[in-house]
């Protein structure tokens, strides 16, 4: 089975513009959340999404939204793009939302801000 | 609030030394869950193990083995008779029982030299 995917891998942008980041969870799996992890830091919680409702959100600004589709895929959103934007962006996947299942994440899209 | 901290910044040892990974982590749930994360340098975060508040059995599987004490709120990681693949960052990462998302250390940079 295919793992998590995400698109593109590498992205460059300017300050100011606007990103969508897309992800295709592990088949079966219904809850897909996002991270940010910035040069030398753990990754950090954007969102989460089960059964195409936002069901968490982390410290991050309105900047920030997501949405998830009928197939469980989800695409994230990044409007007005600072260069403190700039880090790599992980999708995860786990079939249920709460417990002990791991995510599994997949290879991340490289975003620059120049 | 919720916590984890990982001390070692970076370790480097020489291959076929044992290394351990320290994880501290502080929270107020009765029920969570811990986890460790390997991200070699190509960026994927591998799931390597999970852990039940409320099972304190240690686990080896094969060259890696984990030590869970709640008295001290630690999640420990020991690689014995490291190799030169074993070179990553290795994240430990906590998530409450009615939380979907995951609370990552800074992780800690292991440098096995042949």
């Amino acid at each position: 089975d295919a793992g998590v995917t995400q698109s593109p891998t590498h992205l460059i942008k300017t300050r100011g513009q606007q990103v969508t980041l897309r992800c295709s969870p592990i088949s079966g799996h219904k809850s897909v959340s996002w991270y940010q992890q910035v040069l030398g830091q753990g990754p950090q919680f954007i969102f989460q999404y089960y059964e195409k409702e936002e069901r968490g959100r982390g410290n991050f600004p309105d900047r920030f939204s997501a949405r998830q589709f009928p197939n469980y895929s989800s695409e994230l959103n990044v409007n007005a793009l600072l260069l403190g934007d700039s880090a790599l962006y992980l999708c995860a996947s786990s079939s249920r939302e709460f417990g002990n299942q791991p995510q599994h994440f997949g290879d991340g899209t490289r975003l620059s801000i120049l | 609030a919720q916590k984890v901290t990982q001390a070692q910044t970076e370790i480097s040892v020489v291959e076929k030394e044992d290394v351990t990974l320290d994880c501290v982590y502080e929270t107020r749930d009765t029920t969570y869950y811990l986890f460790w994360y390997k991200q070699p340098p190509s960026g994927e975060l591998v799931f390597l193990i999970r852990r039940n508040s409320f099972d304190e059995q240690n686990e080896i599987s094969g060259r890696y083995s984990w030590n869970f004490q709640k008295s001290t709120s630690s999640f420990n990681f020991t690689i014995t008779a490291s190799q030169v693949v074993d070179s990553a960052v290795y994240f430990c990462a906590l998530k409450g029982g009615s939380q979907g998302n995951l609370i990552f250390g800074k992780g800690t940079k292991l440098s096995v030299k042949p």
